[in-house]
């Protein structure tokens, strides 16, 4: 079965300061790799999906990036955290045996 | 509209009552539907997953899906104090939308 590995558990940073989120998967190859954030209330909101090394998609205009380095190595990264980025952000992969996902534990990410 | 909707909660239950747990979607193309639990600080796991209209069954969970009325349905029966968690449900689209999630409390 999968597995995600995601890092760090919490994070308070300035407003202005970079940002670097690190996500592996164990027990697969391959694998489609998704960022979501998860507002209060707000449900999840795709942010970046990557079917392959280097291959990116954007689902909305932000302040954020991401990059597939490795087949299983997801990041996740700013330049210039703002205010509205805090929130809080996870990992996925999918499963295709079942046509679901497996979520990392999550990072919960605080701008101040 | 929303293209998936569902009642935020906060649900409350006694333990051992029968939990209901619902979305609406308007995407009448959707034919894979999902249900993910997510505890406190943790990441959604998925409890059951169906294919196009029906019902499935996983112990004490029953998935149950309404493809003319666009309409899925949770229940949980002998609901436990570890049932509580928030309830996500999901389809299939480009890619997975999630509705914004259902908090369930079962109060021993």
């Amino acid at each position: 079965s999968q597995t995600i590995h995601q890092w760090p558990a919490t994070l308070v940073q300035p407003v202005g300061s970079p940002l670097s989120l690190e996500c592996t998967v164990e027990g697969t190859s391959n694998p489609n790799l998704y960022w979501y954030r998860q507002a209060a209330g707000r449900g999840l909101q795709l942010l970046f999906y990557s079917v392959g090394i280097g291959q990116i998609s954007s689902e909305v205009p932000q302040n954020l990036s991401a990059s597939r380095p490795q087949d299983r190595q997801f990041i996740l990264s700013s330049k210039k955290l703002l205010l509205s980025d805090s929130g809080f952000y996870l990992c996925a992969s999918l499963h295709r045996a079942n046509y679901g996902y497996t979520f990392g534990s999550g990072t919960r990410l605080t701008v101040v | 509209q929303k293209e998936v909707e569902q009642d935020p909660g906060p649900l409350s239950v006694p333990e051992g009552a029968i939990v209901s747990l619902n979305c609406t979607y308007s995407n009448s193309a959707f034919q894979y539907f999902m249900w993910y639990r997510q505890y406190s600080r943790k990441g959604p796991e998925l409890l059951m997953y169906t294919y196009s209209s029906g019902n499935k069954e996983d112990g004490r969970f029953t998935a149950q899906v309404d493809k003319s009325s666009k309409y899925i349905s949770l229940f949980i029966r002998d609901s436990q104090p570890s049932d509580s968690a928030t309830y996500l449900c999901a389809m299939d689209g480009q890619n997975f939308v999630f509705g914004p999630g259902t908090r369930l409390s079962v109060l021993p």
